[in-house]
């Protein structure tokens, strides 16, 4: 099994639709987590972290089931601009101190007219 | 945000050669930092971290002959591939993070590098 998992898509949604996204992982001892996006042939960029209460930044409100392992990403009133790769990142501690960030493989979200 | 610079952004090299990447914060020390690949429609593989001044932990598979990553600096590290081969040919990406004990510090990421090896 992944250590990261996501369903790939694509979404395919119009716009103004509300889409979610989920990601699991499979280790435990996980610690931080994020959300990137990442446009066709470029490098990710940060959409947003992820904290254990929930956390929102405008249309994106991004939530953490340490219970069953996942996180999501919800996106409200899509827009054209929003059709990107989206990344989850999960962050765990090596024994040993070492940092390790692990990436989903993407979902893609193709919004249209 | 911070700036992470990557050059260079593609390269095309012939079977037997070696390729440089390097990977620049331009704006921050960047105590650690992370070179990844990816191939299309696949996930960011993590190939190494790098912290300045000590020899890099390369993951499982990655070959640390072939893969020469050094970090000389706080703001340079650089990823030589050695004798690239066709099955090299991919998107390499960098990152870095400045902090070594927030583990909720973002890292940036350089704007990635094509390499195509014919």
């Amino acid at each position: 099994r992944k250590e990261v998992e996501q369903d790939p898509g694509p979404f395919n949604v119009p716009e103004g639709a509300t889409v979610a996204f989920n990601c699991t992982y499979s280790n435990s001892a996980s610690q931080s987590f994020f959300w990137y996006r990442q446009d066709c042939r470029k490098e990710p960029k940060l959409l947003m972290s992820v904290y254990s209460s929930g956390n929102e930044d405008g249309r994106f409100t991004a939530q953490l089931n340490r219970a069953s392992q996942y996180i999501s990403l919800l996106i409200r009133d899509s827009k054209l601009s929003d059709s990107a790769t989206y990344l989850c990142a999960v962050i765990r501690i090596r024994s040993g101190g070492s940092y390790i960030p692990t990436f989903g493989r993407g979902t893609s979200l193709i919004v249209h007219p | 945000g911070a700036v992470v610079s990557q050059h260079p952004s593609w390269v095309i090299c012939k079977s037997g050669t070696s390729v440089k990447i390097e990977c620049r914060s331009l704006d921050f020390q960047a105590t650690t930092m992370f070179w990844y690949r990816q191939f299309p429609k696949q996930s960011l593989m993590l190939m190494a971290t790098s912290n300045e001044g000590s020899k890099a932990t390369y993951e499982q598979g990655v070959e640390k002959d072939k893969f020469l990553i050094n970090h000389a600096s706080l703001t340079l590290s650089t990823l030589t591939v050695t004798s690239a081969h066709p099955e090299d040919s991919s998107f390499y990406i960098c990152s870095a993070r400045a902090d070594k004990v927030n583990l909720n510090t973002e890292a940036f990421f350089g704007q990635g590098t094509r390499l195509t090896v014919v």
